[in-house]
């Protein structure tokens, strides 16, 4: 199994701050089969990011994606109220197939 | 847009078998670009992936839930299903059912979840 590891647990920050997320994998990923999804209670997560750094349909383009081998970024230019929430890394290899990251929560300061 | 949403019994009593449904609206699930997956979050824990299910009906399924899990299509209906068999406390989570895409392997739509306790 690939075990991912984000980091850090949790996140307390400022709306119009940057934010870095990481993601570390135990072995080697592939970066096309590398991905980030935000989550909010009671809500669908949401895919931010597939393939390490291709934005999904209608993300803005404060978020991006770095990273290839075992380590991975998430980068929020500049934090909006609405980009709180847990966000989640996840990779495919491995058995099982797909794995993913205990999360990262984005807290209000 | 293509819309997930799940159903089923929200309490399921140890030992008992879990049967969630997930319904597609926007898209279908005999489309060739996409699996159908289950995804779990227990209380408190990340997310594990349960397996998924194909337009023809083929299967795959986490090797630590296998023994106990199967998925069917009715593509009549636009629906996926997931039965769990002998359940106890420790598959108490909130159901996930999620599109994934075959170029990128990442899922690109979720249901919202529903929570399962296992109690008696």
């Amino acid at each position: 199994e690939i075990a991912l590891t984000q980091s850090p647990g949790t996140l307390s920050l400022s709306p119009g701050e940057r934010a870095t997320l990481s993601c570390r994998a135990s072995q080697s990923v592939s970066s096309t089969y590398f991905a980030w999804y935000q989550h909010k209670i009671g809500q669908a997560p949401r895919l931010l990011i597939y393939g390490t750094s291709n934005r999904a349909t209608g993300i803005p383009d404060r978020f991006s994606g770095s990273g290839s081998g075992t380590d991975f970024t998430l980068t929020i230019s500049r934090l909006e109220p609405e980009d709180f929430a847990v966000y989640y890394c996840q990779s495919f290899g491995g058995s099982p197939p797909y794995s993913f990251g205990q999360g990262t929560k984005l807290e209000i300061k | 847009q293509v819309q997930l949403q799940e159903s089923g019994p929200g309490l399921v009593q140890p030992s008992q078998t879990l049967s969630l449904t997930c319904t597609v609206s926007g898209g279908s699930i005999s489309s060739d670009d996409h699996y159908w997956s289950w995804i779990r979050q227990p209380p408190g824990k990340g997310l594990e992936w349960i397996g998924y299910i194909f337009n023809r009906g083929g299967t795959f399924f986490n090797p630590s839930l296998k023994s106990r899990v199967t998925m069917s299509l009715d593509t009549s209906k636009n629906q996926f299903s997931l039965r769990m068999t002998s359940v106890s406390v420790a598959d108490t989570a909130v159901y996930f059912c999620a599109r994934e895409e075959d170029d990128f392997l990442s899922f690109d739509s979720w249901g919202q979840g529903i929570l399962v306790t296992v109690s008696s």
